[in-house]
């Protein structure tokens, strides 16, 4: 399956916690961006990323979110001491140019906080 | 104003009729458009993609795309029950999503 992988497919923490999602790209993929979903809510941009470079994160909280795209492994999506509010689908999608290419999405990690 | 707008539906269409889907956005320099079909509880799925003015059609879908009025159409010819689903507008930079619309086909 060359498609985008995310893990893990769910995740619960509990309130202060850190919550750790990853994303493979497509093969031959090298642009990751992540979006958070609320329920009845549309996609929101959170950041894109290159490899080894963070491109845009203007939709990225400033505080307690971080992401990164190593040289070598998945993305990671990084959010620190977790509240009830960052309870969201968190998808990731990847394309083989600048943003305004076709973006392919990943399967989603749905996070729950407890 | 918002950057992408959709109208959330729902919308209701009889089997077999065509399902007319619309969204506008504010920034005039936007060069890609896309359409992306969520299901309930999954990820977007990109059904069609257009950059220049005109229709551009893929089987049963056709975008349409008028840069002067600033909108992006999506045309469902043939409606299945399968194609109910939400169906999001985006627009390029940071790939802008509108909220959705909701299409529900009648059997």
């Amino acid at each position: 399956n060359a498609g985008v992988m995310q893990n893990p497919r769910h995740l619960v923490r509990r309130r202060g916690q850190e919550a750790r999602l990853r994303c493979s790209p497509m093969k031959g993929h090298s642009h990751v961006y992540w979006y958070r979903q609320l329920p009845e809510e549309g996609l929101k941009f959170m950041v894109y990323l290159q490899k080894e470079n963070i491109i845009d994160e203007s939709g990225m909280p400033k505080e307690r979110f971080s992401a990164e795209f190593p040289k070598e492994g998945p993305s990671i999506l990084r959010i620190q001491q977790v509240v009830r509010g960052d309870s969201a689908a968190y998808f990731c999608a990847s394309s083989d140019g600048a943003s305004a290419y076709e973006q392919y999405f990943g399967p989603g990690t749905r996070l729950t906080v407890t | 104003q918002k950057e992408v707008e959709q109208n959330s539906g729902p919308l209701s269409v009889p089997e077999g009729a065509i399902a007319s889907l619309n969204c506008t956005y504010s920034d005039r320099g936007s060069q890609s458009f896309f359409w992306y079909r969520q299901y309930s509880g999954k990820s977007p799925e990109l059904i069609m993609s257009i950059y220049s003015n005109g229709d551009k059609e893929d089987g049963r879908f056709t975008a349409q795309l008028n840069k002067a009025s600033q909108y992006v159409s999506l045309l469902i010819r043939d409606s299945q029950p399968s194609d109910s689903a939400t169906y999001l507008c985006a627009v390029n930079g940071k790939i802008i999503f509108g909220k959705g619309t909701r299409l529900h086909i009648l059997p």
